[in-house]
């Protein structure tokens, strides 16, 4: 069965410290692995990585894939309090079965304060 | 273009009664995925609809249940509703096509509560 562990579960910092959110995976048949941040409802798209050791950026967000190690992380920097959310890991797999279908980890909630 | 639109957003239903949600994904896509977020179990998926085509499905009962329109709308219903269904329904909409680089885009849910 495809496992996806994320780590820690919570998270309280203070603005402008940086954080590093982990997630492993167990699949088979790896596609790609993708980062969400949610904050009300909606899971809003981050990063998809596909390739092991190319560092994808978005402004103070960065991620990294190794393929080898079977993990992800997920880099915040100068954190600020807008960063608060749950941020999503997901594995999506090749295959016939795999068609929309995404396995989530726990998630991790982060909490910024002022 | 417009995002994914979910209705309605929120629910409350008594057990034993049955409820349908609606999924309009993005324009152009025809892949549309379902997914319950519950505090215990996270998000987890129910079944994917491509091409009005049921292509996958999860570990959920045949309670539950889906279908897709031609226009690539889609709802997914839920029969003999039961306390633990209560839920996030989470919807995502893809392009659906062969593609390494595709992502998903959700929607933001229809809040579903049972008593």
């Amino acid at each position: 069965e495809d496992k996806v562990v994320q780590s820690p579960l919570s998270l309280v910092v203070h603005e402008g410290d940086t954080v590093t959110l982990n997630c492993s995976y167990e699949v088979t048949n790896f596609r790609s692995l993708l980062w969400y941040k949610q904050e009300k409802k909606a899971p809003t798209f981050l990063f998809m990585l596909t390739s092991s050791g190319i560092e994808k950026k978005s402004g103070r967000l960065s991620s990294i894939l190794d393929k080898k190690e079977l993990f992800s992380i997920l880099n915040i920097t100068a954190t600020q309090t807008g960063d608060s959310a749950v941020y999503l890991c997901a594995v999506s797999v090749a295959g016939g079965t795999s068609y929309g279908k995404l396995t989530f980890g726990q998630g991790t909630i982060l909490t910024v304060h002022p | 273009k417009a995002g994914v639109t979910q209705t309605p957003r929120y629910l409350i239903k008594t057990r034993g009664q049955q409820v349908t949600l609606s999924c309009s994904p993005i324009s152009g896509h025809r892949s549309v995925s379902w997914y319950q977020q519950t505090p215990g179990q996270g998000l987890q998926f129910l079944f994917e609809y491509f091409s009005e085509t049921q292509r996958n499905k999860g570990n959920f009962p045949g309670r539950f249940s889906g279908r897709q329109f031609s226009n690539s709308r889609s709802e997914m219903n839920v029969s003999t509703l039961e306390l633990g269904d209560s839920a996030l329904y989470l919807c995502a909409s893809s392009p659906g096509t062969a593609s390494l680089n595709y992502g998903y885009t959700f929607g933001s849910g229809t809040r579903l509560t049972v008593v």
